[in-house]
């Protein structure tokens, strides 16, 4: 019963650095999410996607680029990593249409720093 | 998406009930009422969400008043575990469905 699973679950970056996290989940969902979380905030979506192929920018887009290839996977790159990007990262997953007032489901998160 | 407001903390004695409120003046007909905890720095928990019904699940009910300005989560027996950071977020069910977390109500479950 994995439900929302990301990878890796802690990683340290030096700036400039690029790398991939990586979400899957199991639940044939066909929206998925990427949010950051600051210290004493809320989560803020960075982006989301609707469907296979298809993604769309958050409130923090800038700095990431993400990918949908398949259904059950969610892609989040950083190109250059910045230390501004040192944080927690959760990904989530919903249905759509008639069932999309059903809850969003989250990972544990990546905890990532940027020195 | 209507904004919500919830107190920044809250304490609540093991065993009694937690009542956690929250406003949502501005929602729209079509918006459901959501809550979400987080425990320490563990990935958002879904606890229960309603339309204008109140509704009971097997960790929560939720009560939202007949003009759906406001709700209350009750956590009907509250233990340590419950220490938490709860969301209350208001979405539709619109072509993307976005949540937009605030900063919650600090739980705090004391003996």
């Amino acid at each position: 019963n994995a439900g929302v699973t990301q990878t890796p679950k802690f990683r340290v970056l030096k700036t400039g650095q690029s790398m991939t996290l990586l979400c899957a989940q199991d639940m044939n969902h066909e929206y998925m999410y990427w949010y950051r979380q600051d210290p004493g905030m809320g989560l803020r979506l960075i982006h989301y996607s609707v469907g296979e192929g298809t993604t769309a920018k958050g409130e923090v887009p800038d700095g990431y680029n993400v990918s949908r290839l398949k259904k059950q996977n969610f892609l989040l790159g950083l190109e250059s990593a910045a230390p501004s990007q040192t944080s927690v990262y959760f990904c989530a997953s919903s249905y759509w249409g008639q069932l999309s007032n059903q809850p969003q489901h989250f990972g544990d998160g990546t905890r990532l720093s940027i020195l | 998406d209507a904004k919500t407001t919830q107190p920044p903390s809250m304490d609540c004695a093991e065993g009694r009930a937690a009542n956690l409120p929250c406003n949502h003046s501005t929602i729209s007909g079509n918006e459901y009422v959501y809550w979400y905890r987080q425990i320490h720095s563990q990935g958002p928990q879904y606890i229960i969400h309603g339309l204008k019904n109140n509704e009971t699940n097997e960790m929560a009910s939720l009560i939202i008043t007949e003009d759906r300005k406001s709700s209350t989560l009750i956590l009907p027996h509250a233990t340590l575990r419950d220490t938490a950071v709860y969301y209350c977020i208001v979405k539709g069910t619109g072509t993307a469905s976005k949540l937009t977390f605030g900063t919650g109500t600090r739980l705090q479950v004391t003996l």
